[in-house]
């Protein structure tokens, strides 16, 4: 089986890093997503590690350690539209989401 | 414009009338699946599809059907919906498992 594990909820201030981190158990390994999600709507694709290592995609960068089974999602320069679900997911047949880290970004 | 449609966005019904959630993509995907979204539990696969005529359960399959006769539709069907379905529905579409998946707009079902 699979199983995922993210914080429930983060705050952080305008301005600042903050880094969400997803940790996984699977039976087979083909790369981990992370999905962005604002209240009520559909989530987003943001990033997809298959190798270990970190990869930048301007203001969002994510972070996979294969050995270790982590993975985290790091937010430079936060802005208030970045208050969101943030999703980390195993993909599969039946893929398996995370519960979602709610982020609050505070003035 | 690339898209995952789906109708109708909100719906509210009563127990045990048999009710459809349309989803359609026009990016020529051949995986699709429907998922359910509920408050402290996370987006759940209802159900699947590879391709034409093929689906497969998700992890909450009971008191829902699908069906794929077109590559580009895939319905999710309640034929006798009760309270406890109440929720978020998401289509979603990918080129296969291993890709980035495109969500539909969301459908919030509220059956009384």
């Amino acid at each position: 089986g699979q199983n995922i594990d993210q914080p429930t909820e983060m705050t952080a201030t305008e301005g600042a890093i903050v880094q969400i981190n997803c940790t996984y158990q699977t039976s087979g390994f083909n790369g981990l997503f992370w999905y962005q999600q604002h209240a009520g709507e559909a989530p987003t694709f943001l990033s997809y590690n298959v190798l270990d290592g970190l990869e930048e995609k301007g203001r969002f960068s994510s972070f996979l350690s294969r050995s270790k089974g982590y993975s985290y999602l790091l937010l430079k320069e936060l802005q208030m539209k970045d208050s969101a679900s943030y999703l980390c997911a195993v993909p599969g047949y039946i893929p398996t989401f995370g519960r979602g880290t709610s982020l609050i970004v505070h003035p | 414009e690339a898209q995952v449609t789906q109708n109708p966005r909100y719906l509210i019904t009563v127990t045990g009338k048999k009710l459809t959630v349309t989803c359609s993509q026009n990016m020529n995907h051949e995986y699709m699946s429907w998922y359910r979204q509920d408050p402290g539990l996370g987006l759940r696969q209802i159900y699947y599809s590879m391709n034409v005529e093929v689906t497969d359960k998700g992890d909450v399959p009971e008191g829902y059907k699908v069906s794929r006769k077109e590559k580009r539709n895939f319905p999710l069907i309640l034929e006798s919906p009760s309270p406890n379905q109440t929720s978020l529905y998401f289509c979603a579409s990918s080129f296969s498992t291993y890709n980035e998946q495109f969500f539909g707009p969301g459908t919030r079902l509220t059956v009384l």
